[in-house]
């Protein structure tokens, strides 16, 4: 099976640096992403890592260690719609095509 | 850009009733997926289906069925919907090809209440 840990709420001010922490267990692993999904809205698709290190797009990165099974995703220069929760998800080796979510981080962003 | 669209985004039913939510999606996927999505506990999946008439359980089918008569439309069904049903029902679908396999696009949601 897998589970995915990440913390429930996190709050930063606006401008600011946040790092949205994900740790996993899985039997198979192909990779890891992040999802950002607003009030009321659909979880859109943010960044991927499925080998080691930093990926970059924007103010947005995200890390991966497959040795500690963990992951990161780093949000810089925080502005007011950043505001949401943002869920990591780790491909399923029992079927190569599903994702499984972890329980997402809200966070909000305060002036 | 990729498209899914779900036929309601509210949706009131009563107890015992028969309820189909539908979804479509315009990119050509083989895949496509349908998760409910309750508060403190994510999205989880319901069902799963890789191609045109299979499906796969997930991780909570219990309650519910589906339908995959085109690529395009993959329904939810819920025979005799419960209380404990209502939720927030997402579509979500996804190919193995392109730059990242398995990326998933969702649908806005469709929020159902049972009374």
């Amino acid at each position: 099976g897998q589970s995915l840990e990440q913390p429930s709420e996190v709050t930063a001010v606006e401008g600011a640096i946040v790092q949205i922490n994900c740790t996993y267990q899985t039997s198979g692993f192909y990779g890891l992403s992040w999802y950002q999904q607003h009030d009321g809205g659909a979880p859109t698709f943010l960044s991927y890592n499925a080998l080691d290190g930093l990926e970059e797009t924007g103010r947005f990165s995200s890390f991966l260690s497959r040795s500690d099974s963990y992951g990161y995703l780093l949000l810089q220069e925080l502005q007011m719609k950043d505001s949401a929760s943002y869920f990591c998800a780790v491909r399923d080796q029992t079927g190569a095509n599903n994702l499984f979510f972890g329980t997402g981080t809200r966070l909000t962003v305060i002036p | 850009d990729v498209k899914v669209t779900q036929s309601s985004r509210y949706l009131v039913k009563r107890t015992g009733e028969k309820v189909f939510l539908e979804c479509v999606q315009d990119m050509d996927h083989e895949n496509m997926f349908w998760y409910r999505q309750d508060p403190g506990l994510g999205l989880r999946l319901i069902y799963f289906s890789y191609d045109v008439k299979m499906k796969e359980k997930g991780d909570i089918p219990e309650g519910y069925s589906v339908s995959r008569e085109k690529k395009e439309r993959f329904s939810l069904i819920l025979e005799s919907a419960s209380t404990n049903q209502t939720s927030m029902y997402l579509c979500a679908s996804s190919t193995r090809q392109g730059p990242i396999p398995d990326t998933q696009y969702f649908g806005p949601g469709t929020r159902l209440t049972v009374l």
